[in-house]
């Protein structure tokens, strides 16, 4: 059961450029849910989207923005670029109501700030 | 703080060994755990899913344990191949729902 997709797949911005990064979630999935991977670390988490509100969010700063929209694909949006907004951006999907809790993982946005 | 700490960060063995990697969590009231894997550049592909009533998930020749009185996870791999060099990350979701907490990983490679 994968079918997340993401796009780009990598992008190359400079320091205090805007960045709009989408993934279309798999089908049937209402939650969608946003992950920076620095090189070497584990991905961290960013926020969470069902029903297209906000459901949760980590330790990130406001310039980091998302949406969900009614077919339940997803952007999350980066202001004011820092170098170490440099990373991997996971999006992952999962049904609410499927109590396992397993999310589904695309391939992954690499971004590049210079 | 809810953390969780994969040892080693590294791992080389030959071909055809079995093999161990390792997590633990800090807080042992997790609604699940799940074992990734990554190749370089690429996103996370789901290996096992455990459920905390679940004391092990297998798939093929891959194993994954769950002792949560210890907070301690463990994915085991038999006849390992060049094809299972990776990195593989443990996670863990305390609500239902919730978000994902990853260990760093363990970058295992398999030489023939």
């Amino acid at each position: 059961e994968t079918g997340v997709t993401q796009s780009p797949t990598h992008l190359i911005k400079t320091r205090g450029q805007q960045v709009t990064l989408r993934c279309s979630s798999q089908s049937g999935h209402n939650t969608v849910s946003w992950y920076q991977q620095a090189l070497g670390q584990g991905p961290q988490f960013i926020f969470q989207y069902y029903r297209e509100e906000e459901n949760g969010r980590g330790n990130f700063p406001p310039r980091f923005s998302g949406l969900q929209f009614p077919n339940y694909s997803s952007e999350l949006n980066v202001n004011a670029l820092e170098l170490d907004d440099s990373a991997l951006y996971l999006c992952a999907s999962s049904l609410a109501q499927r109590n396992t809790g397993e999310l589904f993982f695309g391939e992954g946005s690499r971004l590049t700030v210079l | 703080k809810q953390e969780v700490t994969q040892i080693p960060a590294a791992l080389s063995v030959p071909e055809g060994e079995n093999l161990v990697l390792n997590c633990s969590f800090t807080d042992s009231a997790i609604y699940n755990l799940q074992w990734f894997r990554q190749d370089p550049g690429k996103g996370l592909t789901s290996l096992l899913l455990i459920q905390s009533s679940q004391r092990e998930q297998t798939s093929g020749r891959l194993n994954a344990s769950l002792d949560k009185s210890s907070g301690r996870s463990t994915l085991y791999i038999a006849a390992s191949q060049p094809g299972d060099s990776a990195t593989y990350l443990c996670a863990v979701m305390y609500n239902q729902g919730g978000k994902l907490i990853f260990g760093q990983g363990t970058e295992l490679s398999v030489k023939p």
